[in-house]
């Protein structure tokens, strides 16, 4: 079973405007961490923002915001006024306490969404 | 910070041949990762190294793959023989710190493999 799923292989935007990205997880695990990742078309992935399973708030980081149900164990990226530069893959990404065999944290990521943003 | 750095950027290979991929993290971060990266697919973890030692191994790393990490400085990722299928993008990432499920992942630009 997918760990992360991300149904949007692509989205497009007007620039200017907001969008958001969905990513759903699954996870038997109280602790864990979800992250987004940009990547751009040069190939390296950038850290972009961080929710903790714990975090009774969602997170922000500049014009990045998370929104965070944890009921629905959904984790979307949602980016405000949208740029040009964002053009990018955006991966989500979970970090769990319990790894292939314990003990170790190794990120999982989802298949990616290609978001296109139009002048 | 020079960032997370790997060599090479391109690798054109032909079946059956080895190639080696090197990848050299943030100085002070203990933690290191490959990851495998295909068209229109998120990064697959491969393997992880904590300093020196090995600690994880993933089921796609076959037993043409070989990765080491001598001295807990740089990384080396060594495939045999190489096929079609393994032709991909090789992301390397490093972290430091307490390890946790907040430790957030710097990745290299990724060496980019072809096999013809």
């Amino acid at each position: 079973a997918q760990k992360i799923t991300q149904t949007q292989p692509g989205m497009f935007v007007q620039e200017k405007e907001a969008v958001t990205l969905d990513c759903t997880y699954d996870t038997s695990d109280q602790s864990y961490g979800l992250f987004w990742y940009k990547q751009p078309s040069s190939g390296e992935m950038i850290f972009l923002i961080y929710q903790g399973s714990y975090d009774e708030q969602n997170a922000t980081e500049g014009r990045y915001s998370l929104n965070f149900q944890k009921a629905r164990k959904s984790a979307n990226l949602v980016i405000s006024a949208s740029q040009l530069g964002d053009s990018a893959m955006y991966f989500c990404a979970m970090r769990e306490l319990l790894s292939i065999s314990g003990g170790s944290y190794i990120p999982t990521f989802g298949r990616g969404t290609s978001l296109i943003v139009h002048p | 910070d020079t960032g997370v750095s790997q060599n090479p950027r391109h690798k054109i290979t032909k079946r059956g041949q080895n190639v080696t991929f090197r990848c050299d993290p943030i100085s002070e971060h203990n933690r290191l990762y490959w990851y495998r990266q295909t068209l229109g697919q998120g990064p697959e973890f491969l393997t992880y190294f904590q300093n020196e030692a090995q600690l994880e191994k993933s089921r796609l790393l076959s037993d043409r793959f070989s990765a080491e990490r001598p001295k807990g400085s740089f990384s080396t990722l060594e495939i045999q023989r190489t096929e079609q299928g393994d032709s991909a993008m090789y992301l390397c990432a490093s972290s430091g710190g307490l390890s946790g499920t907040n430790e957030k992942l710097f990745f290299g630009s990724g060496t980019q493999l072809s096999v013809l």
